[in-house]
């Protein structure tokens, strides 16, 4: 069974800096494109960055881009995101999702989220 | 990066099609057939329900369905049932090798 679990959401200050995690096991790691997804509360999916198989073709949202960093780790089935200059506008339940393929295009399977808040 | 245009709400009867559309330019839907399309339940994750314009993943049910025309991706939901009522939303891959999401649609079964 496919599994994806995020971790490291939480209070962060406006300004400050947060990483995220995501564990991926049941399947070959190394075989698919991963992303991240943000869902403020009530509000709609946004895409926030991908990231292919072999750590290359990375993109990011306007919104996020020059303060998210998204990288993996292939040897430790791991996903992550180094989150920058964190504004309240970034308050949302973040998804780690796996690709159907290699390159990121479609997102298969999710995780439940982390929560991060970002409040004074 | 906008984002895709969906109808705010859909309604249908048990039983009934309904289907919902999702527009964008040729610069996402039009350009490349990597559209998607997801259903997401109060307080859950998203599930894909489409992918590749018209592809299901194996376990969903054939009752879904996808296509494109032009700028317009279209999802049918045929034989309606109540556990259908969910927001769905669609998505595409575009020219500056991102993803965009539709704003969401909520489907009620009346």
């Amino acid at each position: 069974e496919v599994q994806l679990v995020e971790s490291g959401g939480g209070l962060v200050q406006p300004g400050r800096s947060l990483r995220l995690s995501c564990a991926v096991s049941g399947l070959t790691f190394d075989d698919y494109a991963m992303h991240w997804v943000r869902q403020a509360p009530g509000k709609g999916l946004e895409w926030v960055s991908g990231i292919n198989w072999n750590g290359g073709g990375i993109a990011y949202a306007d919104s996020v881009k020059g303060r998210f960093t998204i990288s993996r780790d292939n040897a430790k089935n791991s996903l992550y995101l180094q989150m920058s200059s964190l504004t309240v506008e970034d308050t949302a339940l973040y998804f780690c999702a796996k690709d159907v393929g290699s390159i990121a295009r479609n997102l298969h399977c999710w995780g439940q989220g982390t929560l991060v808040t970002v409040s004074s | 990066q906008s984002a895709l245009t969906q109808p705010a709400s859909v309604s249908g009867s048990p039983g009934q099609s309904i289907t919902i559309s999702c527009t964008g330019t040729s610069g996402d839907v039009g350009g490349y057939n990597y559209v998607s399309w997801y259903q997401q339940h109060p307080g859950k994750a998203p599930k894909l329900l489409i992918y590749d314009v018209s592809n299901r993943p194996s376990g969903v049910s054939n009752r879904f369905s996808g296509s494109k025309s032009g700028n317009t991706a279209s999802l049918t939901i045929s034989g309606l049932q109540t556990e259908d009522e969910a927001h769905y939303y669609c998505g595409s891959y575009t020219s500056t090798t991102t993803v965009v999401f539709g704003g969401g649609t909520k489907l009620t079964v009346l």
